[in-house]
């Protein structure tokens, strides 16, 4: 079955630090890694994604790090903001629509 | 540009009844995906509708099936209700382009499903 293991669960962090979440995949035909964000009561909204032929992606605090050997890929969330707190979700596939996802990160962040 | 609307948004049935769950995807996309998502659990991808057929499937029995309209819209029917199936079914609209696989999810807050 093909799976993607997200870890940690949860998430505690200080405001302006580093929230690190790592994910890692079996599947080598995937080429399609999004992270999502999803508050209470909503759906997941799309983050910031990547592509294997890169290993790393920077979209304002947000930074994805890609390891296509290890297949293993990482959300770094720098300078932390209460507002960042949530529920994050990695994801691989073949294609954004079929996408196998992890089960979630709960981060908190203090302020 | 309106997003993606779900409805209903919440609703109880019992087991072995029917439900249907309807989705309206955002302007310009051509793609609906239908996902499950269990209480602490992450989204488990149903199945996707692209012009108006089945275009993949997950792991999910028969009883899951699917529709999409000539305007985009889908719905997903569950025959038989298990206690199991109770849920948050999400849909995702996206745009399968030319040449390319279908990018940029958009999702909808979901229906809650609670099965009795």
């Amino acid at each position: 079955q093909q799976q993607v293991k997200q870890s940690p669960q949860s998430l505690i962090v200080q405001k302006g630090g580093i929230s690190i979440i790592n994910c890692a995949y079996e599947n080598t035909a995937f080429d399609y890694f999004p992270w999502y964000q999803q508050f209470p009561g909503k759906g997941p909204a799309l983050l910031i994604a990547i592509r294997p032929d890169v290993s790393e992606k920077k979209e304002g605090r947000f930074t994805i790090s890609f390891n296509k050997s290890a297949k293993q890929f990482s959300l770094h969330i720098m300078d932390s903001q209460p507002g960042d707190s949530a529920t994050y979700f990695c994801a691989a596939g073949a294609n954004a629509g079929k996408s196998t996802f992890g089960d979630g990160t709960t981060l908190t962040v203090k302020p | 540009e309106t997003g993606v609307t779900q409805s209903p948004t919440h609703l109880i049935k019992t087991r072995g009844q029917q439900v249907t769950l309807r989705c309206s995807s955002q302007s310009g996309h051509n793609t609906v995906s239908w996902y499950q998502q269990a209480l602490g659990q992450g989204p488990q991808f149903i199945f996707q509708y692209y012009r108006e057929e089945e275009n993949g499937r997950g792991n999910f029995p028969p009883r899951f099936s699917g529709l999409q309209f000539p305007n985009y819209s889908s719905e997903l029917n569950v025959n038989a209700l298990e206690l199991d199936d109770s849920a948050l079914y999400l849909c995702a609209s996206s745009s399968i382009l030319a040449g390319a696989g279908a990018n940029v999810l958009t999702f909808g807050a979901g229906s809650r499903l609670t099965v009795l």
